[in-house]
């Protein structure tokens, strides 16, 4: 197991264009979640998947920002009309319920979000 | 509301300096407090902290947790160029363990 796979590491776009990311977490982990992070702050949650099931959304989280796990493995994070404000980081994290490390989150490297 | 301050924002010491970085919370239902060391790109555990005065070593790095005065420390000892990164200290809300974090602490190690 490589780990919280992220791609792609880097997006450029124009204001307005659509984006994805990609998250394959830790293949026994059943919990995701989404952060993101910009410059000189901590990560901000964003949203938390158990399983398939999306069971939190922040309220950073507008309606331009959509995410999904449709088998509860990869998972996949979507922004539409990209505003330059959307710059940031965005992590995926993976955590299992139970066993060594339980409720430890494991992140990946992150998605780099640059909008002109 | 909830919250997690982490002090200093940032230090830049000497190589070979000991480092205490900072992390106090106000949280209901505190459960835990984690560590996470961030370099370029995705950050890193280091310690998860349950119970009050016990200390959590790995190397050169130490935390411990005060649950009475809601406040942690992270310790460096013999610090390296390498130890240079942004420390990120995290306290889990809700019964999902969604983690809110501090802002860090950026940590610059001159050698």
């Amino acid at each position: 197991d490589t780990g919280v796979s992220q791609n792609p590491r880097h997006k450029i776009t124009k204001r307005g264009q659509n984006v994805t990311f990609r998250c394959d977490p830790i293949s026994e982990h059943n919990r995701l979640y989404w952060y993101r992070q910009t410059l000189g702050q901590g990560p901000e949650f964003l949203t938390y998947f158990q399983n398939e099931a999306q069971l939190e959304k922040s309220r950073l989280l507008s309606d331009r920002f959509s995410a999904e796990r449709p088998k509860g493995s990869f998972s996949t994070l979507e922004i539409q009309r990209t505003e330059q404000g959307d710059s940031a980081m965005y992590l995926c994290a993976s955590s299992s319920r139970s066993g060594f490390g339980a409720n430890v989150l494991t992140f990946g490297a992150g998605s780099r979000l640059t909008v002109l | 509301e909830d919250k997690v301050v982490q002090s200093p924002l940032s230090l830049v010491v000497h190589e070979g300096d000991t480092v205490t970085l900072n992390c106090s919370y106000e949280v209901t239902n505190f459960r835990s407090l984690l560590w996470y060391k961030q370099e370029k790109k995705a950050p890193t555990f280091l310690f998860m902290l349950t119970s009050s005065g016990i200390e959590k070593k790995s190397g050169r790095l130490s935390s411990i947790l005060d649950k009475k005065e809601l406040f942690s420390i992270l310790n460096i000892t013999a610090t390296q160029t390498g130890d240079s990164a942004i420390y990120l200290c995290a306290v889990p809300l809700g019964g999902n363990e969604k983690l809110t974090f501090g802002t860090g602490t950026r940590l610059t190690i001159i050698p």
